[in-house]
């Protein structure tokens, strides 16, 4: 599976947008893009995934760039509960495959009042 | 929906000593996993079941961690003999689809700590 980079640790006001990026530029054409987050004292959370349209649901919106070497996640109005490690996995889905979800140290977002 | 039950929450032993962690999946998820997360670190994959069969322990120190699904429900993961670096927060997590599946639900984990 392809590699990750993400920035180690942001902030963002309470009520804001967070964008939270990802770097992942040696994707493959059928590894998607995976994004968990882990509360403090809490297993991960799976938030949203993609392959190269964008996605939104309840939680937040998944940009994936044209040439999905990057993405971001957005989570529209941040609230002091989504301070949280947010992990970024990309992975082969195949119906079948045997492919690992492979944790980074993923970028730990502050949210301040 | 209950969600993935792991216990003991806390587990304090003395290296050497042997431990045993147990996990019961969501129901009717077929495949289930055991994540290691030393602190600060991300989770590290150590066993994949698929029912009651292994898909993937090439992470597992074979040589004192063992894992069992017998019936292709719950899980126990046990450690004999621990070491200190065996310290660390042991995540079972289960998915409803094959192995290809990428949506994982993940229990709140067993901390150990190995003195």
């Amino acid at each position: 599976d392809a590699k990750t980079t993400q920035p180690p640790s942001m902030d963002c006001a309470e009520g804001r947008a967070a964008n939270l990026p990802c770097n992942h530029s040696t994707i493959s054409g059928n590894e998607y893009v995976y994004w968990y987050r882990q509360i403090h004292s809490q297993g991960p959370q799976y938030i949203i995934h993609g392959l190269k349209n964008n996605e939104t649901n309840e939680m937040a919106s998944l940009i994936i760039t044209e040439d999905r070497k990057s993405s971001t996640l957005i989570l529209p109005h941040a609230t002091l509960r989504d301070t949280a490690v947010y992990y970024c996995i990309v992975r082969v889905a195949l119906i079948g495959a045997n492919s690992k979800l492979t944790f980074g140290k993923g970028i730990t977002l502050s949210v301040r009042p | 929906e209950a969600g993935v039950a792991q216990s003991p929450r806390y587990k304090i032993i003395e290296k050497r000593q042997s431990v045993a962690f147990w996990c019961n999946p969501i129901s009717g998820h077929a495949t289930l996993y055991w994540y290691q997360q030393i602190l600060g670190q991300g989770p590290k994959l150590l066993i994949q079941f698929q029912n009651n069969g292994v898909v993937d322990d090439s992470q597992l120190p074979k040589d004192r961690f063992s894992a069992e699904r017998l019936k292709g429900v719950d899980s126990t993961l046990k450690i004999q003999p621990a070491k200190l670096e065996d310290s660390a927060v042991y995540l079972c997590a289960s998915s409803p689809g094959g192995p290809g599946s990428g949506e994982l639900f993940f229990g709140e984990g067993s901390r150990l700590t190995v003195l």
